[in-house]
C-alpha cells in the first residue's frame, strides 16, 4: 500500500470542527481512502472511505484532492469522545491475495480536544 | 448487533502452555483477519483469511497458527507462546478483501506471557 503521511497531533475546541489532513503524493488509481481511529484502550474503529468524490456520513466527512494526492477528514463538531488517533491509510481496490493485505497504520493524528 | 468478539479479552499465561484465542462475527464477512498492536510498532498483520479454508500469512506469523473452518470463527491459536508475543491482539472481519470495504475490529485481546 502507498504511503500517507500526517501530522503528529492536532488540538481543536469542544464544539468545533475539525480537519485533519492526510497527505497521499504517491496514489495510485484503485486506491481508496480510509479512514480509522481509536481511542485509548479500544480496538481500531472504521471511519469512512472514499475513492474520488467526497464523502459524508454520520459520524465525519472525508473532502479529495481533485488529484488525490491529498485529502481530509471533517468532524463537524468535536465531542470529549473525539479525543483519539487517527490513520489515514489507502487500500487498494484490486487486492486478490498473495501476501500480507493488512491495513497499515503509521503513527496517526493525536487529536486532542479542549473542553 | 453487528460486531466482532474476542475471548478472552485479558490472559494471563506461561511460556509453553498452549493457548486459542477465540474470534467471531455476525455480519457473514468473507474476510477476517489477526492483527497484533506493540507500542512504537503499530499494528501488524498475523493472519488472514480470504473465506472459509482459506488463509495465509501476514507481516508476522512465526509462532502462530489459524483456521477457517466455518465463515463466523477465526481463532488464533499460539502452540506454545513465549514472552515476545506479549500483545495487544485485534481479530477484524470486512465483507471481502481489498480496499472497497471497512474492517470492523473486535475489541481486542491483551495476552501476557511469562
Amino acid at each position: 500500500d502507498a504511503k500517507t503521511t500526517q501530522p503528529n497531533s492536532m488540538e481543536s475546541n469542544e464544539e468545533e470542527p475539525v480537519h485533519l489532513p492526510c497527505n497521499h503524493s504517491t496514489i495510485s488509481g484503485t486506491d481508496y481512502i480510509h479512514w480509522y481511529r481509536q481511542l485509548p484502550s479500544q480496538g481500531p474503529e472504521y471511519v469512512i472511505h472514499g475513492l474520488t468524490s467526497n464523502v459524508n456520513n454520520r459520524m465525519a466527512s472525508l473532502a479529495i484532492a481533485e488529484d488525490r494526492k491529498s485529502s481530509t477528514l471533517i468532524l463537524h463538531r468535536a465531542t470529549l469522545r473525539d479525543a483519539a488517533v487517527y490513520y489515514c491509510i489507502l487500500r487498494d481496490a484490486l487486492y486478490s491475495g498473495g501476501g500480507a493485505d493488512g491495513l497499515t497504520f503509521g503513527k496517526g493524528t493525536h487529536l486532542i480536544i479542549q473542553p | 448487533e453487528a460486531q466482532v468478539t474476542q475471548n478472552p479479552r485479558y490472559l494471563i499465561t506461561v511460556t509453553g502452555k498452549k493457548l486459542t484465542v477465540t474470534c467471531s462475527q455476525n455480519m457473514n464477512h468473507e474476510y477476517m483477519s489477526w492483527y497484533r498492536q506493540d507500542p512504537g510498532l503499530g499494528l501488524r498483520q498475523i493472519y488472514y483469511s480470504m473465506n472459509v479454508e482459506v488463509t495465509d500469512k501476514g507481516d508476522v506469523p512465526e509462532g502462530y497458527k489459524v483456521s477457517r473452518k466455518e465463515k463466523r470463527n477465526f481463532p488464533l491459536i499460539l502452540e506454545s507462546p513465549s514472552p515476545n508475543q506479549t500483545s495487544l491482539y485485534f481479530c477484524a472481519s470486512s465483507p471481502s478483501m481489498g480496499g472497497r470495504n471497512e474492517q470492523f475490529f473486535g475489541p481486542g485481546t491483551r495476552l501476557t506471557v511469562l
